[in-house]
């Protein structure tokens, strides 16, 4: 039983440029949320996607953006990189949106933005 | 904005003995949630207490919860080299997002 999956595992960008990030989530589980995480600090929520709509964000620029298929898989797109989106960007999936379901994390997407 | 927070940042111990970290977080919660993170890895989910919880235990690990002071505690007992880590508690923001502490690192000497 695949856990959730994440690609690419590591990726460079130029300041300015766009980059997605995709998830594929447990089997079986219809939420996904997106999570940034700076050096040092804990994860940040960026937003969640339940029955591809975004249903929760956080305090994040529209330059964040998402998207959930029918099969459940999402993409995190970034516009307009900055030096400060450089981070840890980590996908976490769940079976429904109950509060109190368990969230699974993949092992996350590193982004360098030069 | 993070809610938890954990205490102390950083820690380091020896094989055999046990740890203890510190949460504390700002807003009522439904449940409160610990994460271990091996370094730049994933979050892997430790242990669930509902706030009408007072304790729970799940292996060497054994979480109790003051909704009173708003705060909880996590204590690995016997530590081992393998858990070297960081460790993060996490509650609910609105009905869907989790928030993070800034983690306390966990280093454990063999």
């Amino acid at each position: 039983d695949a856990g959730v999956t994440q690609s690419p595992t590591h990726l460079i960008k130029t300041r300015g440029q766009q980059v997605t990030l995709r998830c594929s989530p447990k089997s079986g589980h219809d939420t996904v949320s997106w999570y940034q995480q700076a050096l040092g600090q804990g994860p940040q929520f960026i937003f969640q996607y339940y029955e591809e709509e975004e249903r929760q964000r956080g305090n994040f620029p529209d330059r964040f953006s998402g998207h959930q298929f029918p099969n459940y898989s999402s993409e995190l797109n970034v516009n307009a990189l900055l030096l400060g989106d450089s981070a840890l960007y980590l996908c976490a999936s769940s079976l429904g949106h109950n509060p109190g379901n368990t969230m699974y994390f993949g092992e996350g997407s590193w982004l360098t933005v030069v | 904005s993070q809610q938890g927070e954990e205490d102390p940042q950083a820690l380091s111990i020896q094989e055999g003995e046990n740890a203890t970290m510190n949460c504390s977080y700002k807003t009522s919660i439904n449940n409160l949630q610990w994460y271990r993170q091996n370094s730049g890895r994933g979050l892997v989910h430790l242990i669930l207490i509902r706030s009408n919880e007072r304790e729970k235990h799940s292996g060497r690990l054994r979480v109790t919860l003051d909704t009173s002071k708003k705060s909880s505690s996590l204590l690995i007992t016997a530590s081992r080299a393998a858990d070297t880590a960081s460790y993060f508690c996490a509650s609910l923001w609105g009905r869907r997002a989790l928030t993070f502490g800034s983690g306390t690192r966990l280093q454990v000497q063999p």
